[in-house]
């Protein structure tokens, strides 16, 4: 149980072109996804939490016209990175929490992550 | 909660080896910490959360300790095999259960 899918698992893109990542929790409904990105020899850096149905809550130093959240069922969240810049090649990472029976310890479980290289 | 260390950054042990890290946070706004196990091209993996002072956990060779008045954790894994190759993480909460990561200990297991 608690499997989580992210797709694709890399991608390569032109600058200034927009690039979509889903994020899929397979066998439990997620209540809330994250979002996180890692750059090399960094820890993991939550970007926005979102919750279904409603709009994502960015870090500080996040800009949300940039990447753009969508949590439009409990299975399912997308990050768009718009207009891709070399900077923004980084390692980006989905996490879910939901609502598995006997699940009370808010733990998160994380998909295989995104290698976005923006050429 | 800011400022979460991980020490060492990188062990290199031989099998049956046993070791243990060290992950270090501020005790103030505590609320649970989180060990995950990362291994390369797979999702981390959740290893325990812990969230009362003196809590250890165990899952096999893997356990872990908690000090919240301190502000550490101890995992321990006993008689290295190479499959516990991996990174690994801790991440404390506070209240608002956002983790907050350390940059993780790389433990690579020599047949």
């Amino acid at each position: 149980g608690a499997v989580v899918s992210q797709h694709p698992s890399w991608v390569i893109c032109k600058s200034g072109t927009s690039v979509k990542i889903e994020c899929r929790s397979l066998d439990f409904q997620a209540t809330t996804m994250f979002w996180y990105r890692q750059f090399p020899k960094q820890s993991l850096m939550l970007m926005a939490t979102s919750n279904e149905g409603s709009k994502a809550t960015y870090e500080q130093g996040v800009e949300k016209d940039k990447f753009l959240i969508n949590h439009a069922s409990l299975t399912l969240s997308t990050l768009t990175v718009t207009s891709a810049h070399p900077e923004d090649s980084s390692f980006y990472i989905c996490s879910a929490r939901g609502t598995l029976a006997g699940e009370k310890t808010g733990t998160q479980y994380f998909g295989p992550g995104t290698r976005l290289t923006v050429l | 909660i800011l400022n979460v260390e991980q020490s060492p950054q990188s062990l290199h042990v031989q099998e049956g080896d046993s070791t243990n890290f060290t992950c270090s946070f501020p005790s103030s706004n505590f609320y649970a910490l989180h060990w995950y196990r990362w291994e390369t091209a797979k999702s981390p993996e959740a290893l325990f959360v812990m969230t009362l002072n003196g809590d250890e956990k165990k899952k096999g060779r893997i356990s872990a300790t908690l000090n919240t008045k301190e502000g550490y954790s101890y995992l321990y894994i006993k008689g290295s095999q190479p499959e516990d190759s991996a990174t690994y993480l801790c991440a404390p909460t506070g209240a608002n259960s956002k983790l907050t990561f350390g940059k993780g200990i790389t433990l690579s297991v020599r047949p």
